[in-house]
């Protein structure tokens, strides 16, 4: 039984275009986050969510936008793909505050 | 500003050959320093959480310390299958929300 669970693996598409990624824990966690890890394995915080509810939301692109219809689901959608979005997107849940975070195995965005 | 950085970027070990990474952060008040694996093409698996300066936490070939200005992540007689990045990641008192600010990680490739 995986954790959490993001589709696609993989997703290869050409600047401009519009994609969704979408994540599913079945921890029963209040809290999820996306993070973005670039090239250099660098893992940087987008935006996290508790119980549905936005909290954090860091310096990022207003073409990235989360929706979360359920605490167990978390999507991703992004408008007019560009070059720089190229990097590996996980998705994480966190039972409490201060504990461990859980990853998804995330997805590959590659734009051409 | 809080700042997560490893040390070093990479380290090639024979098997059997005992070493440590390093962890240091600045941050205005540490609440938890977290330790992740990542193998190539996965998410990041949580390995450790240490709370306060004095801690240490043990698995296996691993054993993780923590002072008030760095943690170690102290590998006895490495074996190959323990190749992999090392990430480590903090939650400070002032951060928004519960989000990790992780360092950069430390590639370790363990040769037989």
């Amino acid at each position: 039984d995986t954790a959490v669970s993001q589709t696609p693996k993989y997703l290869v598409t050409q600047m401009g275009n519009d994609k969704s990624i979408k994540c599913e824990q079945n921890l029963g966690h209040d809290t999820m986050y996306w993070y973005k890890q670039d090239s250099k394995k660098f893992l940087k915080i987008m935006f996290s969510y508790n119980n549905k509810e936005l909290i954090i939301n860091e310096t990022v692109p207003n073409r990235f936008s989360p929706k979360s219809p359920d605490k167990a689901h978390l999507n991703l959608h992004i408008n007019s793909l560009e070059l720089g979005d190229s990097a590996v997107y996980f998705c994480a849940s966190q039972r409490a505050d201060n504990s461990p975070l859980h990853f998804g195995n995330g997805t590959r965005l590659t734009v051409t | 500003e809080d700042q997560v950085t490893q040390s070093p970027e990479a380290l090639r070990l024979q098997e059997g050959e005992s070493s440590s990474l390093n962890c240091s952060y600045t941050v205005s008040g540490l609440r938890g320093l977290f330790w992740y694996r990542q193998d190539p093409g996965k998410g990041p698996e949580f390995l450790f959480t240490l709370y306060s300066a004095g801690e240490e936490k043990e698995k296996e070939r691993l054993k993780a310390t923590l002072t008030k200005k760095e943690s170690f992540l102290h590998i006895t007689a490495p074996k190959p299958e323990d190749s992999a990045t090392y990430l480590c990641a903090v939650q400070a008192r002032d951060q928004a929300g519960t989000a990790l600010i992780f360092g950069k990680g430390t590639t370790l490739s363990v040769s037989s």
